[in-house]
């Protein structure tokens, strides 16, 4: 099946400064790889995501890369805010059948003021 | 929010209990899953339906019985849990269960078995 490996566990950062976080996947048929953002005490949110057919995808100030051939995404936030201190979980999704999403372990993301 | 609720928020039961969680959505959905969230582990995938059909079943013990008696509706049924079985436990919904459609998380039940 697939696995998911995210780094780092935890990162701090300054704010105003860009925080990344990484993704690699094991299976070549995960085509779909969601970002979800979990703030403390409430429930996961979908953030951004990307397909296997677009290499990068940007909102605002928060982008995401995928390199199929390495088989690695990245989370990129630029200009962080406190509000951005949460745990973002990456995750990836084979194509075909019935959905059947793995996640990574988890960022704490804390932005210093 | 009241995209997708679950009840209880908190729940503390021992060993011989039996106990059950539910879960709600109200955004016409065909889809729900069940999720288990322990600390420094990942999001564990226990249970998905499709249109009130189990379609995943992710070997998951026996004692979490699932239930999905329509579209909107979907419980988990507990009994003889384990100490190691204390975690929140989430409920997703997704217009469909393909795998680009946006999950929809409620706000979990955080669940004690002592």
């Amino acid at each position: 099946g697939e696995n998911v490996e995210q780094h780092p566990s935890t990162l701090s950062v300054q704010e105003g400064d860009s925080a990344v976080i990484k993704c690699t996947y094991s299976d070549s048929a995960s085509n779909y790889f969601p970002w979800y953002k979990q703030e403390l005490g409430k429930r996961p949110q979908l953030i951004i995501d990307i397909r296997s057919n677009v290499g990068e995808k940007k909102d605002q100030r928060i982008a995401v890369t995928l390199n199929k051939t390495a088989k690695h995404f990245s989370l990129h936030i630029t200009e962080t805010q406190p509000e951005d201190s949460a745990v973002y979980f990456c995750a990836a999704t084979p194509s075909g059948g019935y959905q059947k999403v793995t996640f990574g372990t988890g960022t704490k993301l804390q932005v210093i003021p | 929010e009241t995209g997708v609720t679950q009840t209880p928020r908190h729940l503390v039961m021992g060993m011989t209990n039996k106990k059950s969680l539910k879960c709600e959505q109200h955004l016409g959905h065909n889809a729900m899953y069940w999720y288990k969230q322990s600390a420094k582990k990942p999001l564990e995938l226990m249970f998905v339906y499709s249109l009130e059909e189990r379609v995943e079943n992710n070997s998951v013990p026996s004692r979490f019985s699932p239930e999905c008696p329509n579209s909107s509706h979907l419980f988990l049924h507990l009994h003889t849990l384990q100490p190691e079985d204390s975690a929140l436990y989430l409920c997703a919904s997704s217009q469909g269960p393909v795998s680009t459609d946006t999950q929809y998380f409620g706000p979990g039940t955080r669940l004690t078995v002592l």
